[in-house]
């Protein structure tokens, strides 16, 4: 079974400052996808960014941007010139890319533990 | 993007009593659906999958007589909560996959006061 680790329950950063969050996962197989969600106080969940195993190019997306390091199954999210609408709850995700047993697996996400971000002005 | 709904967004109920929760899919068709259940401050813990036309798949630990799931249609999957007490009381989440483009949709959640 698959696991996603986010070691960091809260961080925080200064207005336009960088952060970085970090996440490991555990896994056997080699196709797979690793997503960053943020969960506003709203509590919706928005994917911010997503990264396919097989691409070696790390994603990104605006002020997002990831470090993905497959050897070490590490998969970090930095944010740069943090804003304070950045303040949520962040989650690392993973989500195999194969068709489990019958198939009824497919698309089933495994979240870590999630991280706080604090955002000051 | 895709839109997914999920109705209603809050309930309160007495203990003993059964509530049942919508999750839609507003614009594609999902033939898997997702539902999560989140305490706060914690992660999601997936309950069960749900697919349509046929049976969930409900991960350890979780009573599928308690928490009875349908799919029904390419656009709707509903979660019964079935003889509800204060310990269910929680946030409840579904996601809609979409299988054309493999990208997965989350509903704005449900919050289950059970008194």
């Amino acid at each position: 079974a698959q696991t996603v680790t986010q070691s960091q329950p809260e961080m925080s950063v200064q207005e336009a400052e960088t952060v970085t969050l970090s996440c490991t996962y555990d896994t056997s197989e080699s196709d797979y996808y690793l997503f960053w969600y943020k969960q506003p106080p709203s509590r919706q969940m928005i994917l911010v960014i997503r990264q396919e195993a097989y691409k070696q190019q790390n994603a990104t997306e605006n002020r997002f941007s990831v470090n993905f390091q497959k050897a070490a199954k590490s998969f970090s999210l930095k944010i740069s010139d943090s804003q304070l609408g950045d303040a949520a709850m962040y989650f690392c995700a993973y989500r195999s890319n194969g068709r489990g047993a019958g198939g009824t697996s497919y698309g089933k996400l495994t979240f870590g533990q999630g991280t706080i971000l604090t955002v000051h002005p | 993007g895709a839109v997914v709904s999920q109705h209603p967004s809050r309930v309160i109920c007495k203990s003993g009593t059964s509530v049942k929760i919508e999750c839609r899919s507003l614009d594609f068709q999902a033939t898997t659906m997702f539902w999560y259940r989140q305490f706060p401050k914690q992660s999601l813990m997936l309950m069960a999958t749900s697919n349509e036309g046929s049976k969930a798949t409900y991960e350890q630990g979780v009573e599928k007589d308690k928490f009875l799931i349908n799919h029904a249609s390419l656009t709707l999957s509903t979660l019964t909560v079935t003889s509800a007490h204060p310990e269910d009381s929680s946030f409840y989440i579904c996601s809609a996959l979409d299988h054309l483009t493999s990208e997965q949709f989350f509903g704005p959640g449900t919050r289950l006061t059970v008194l």
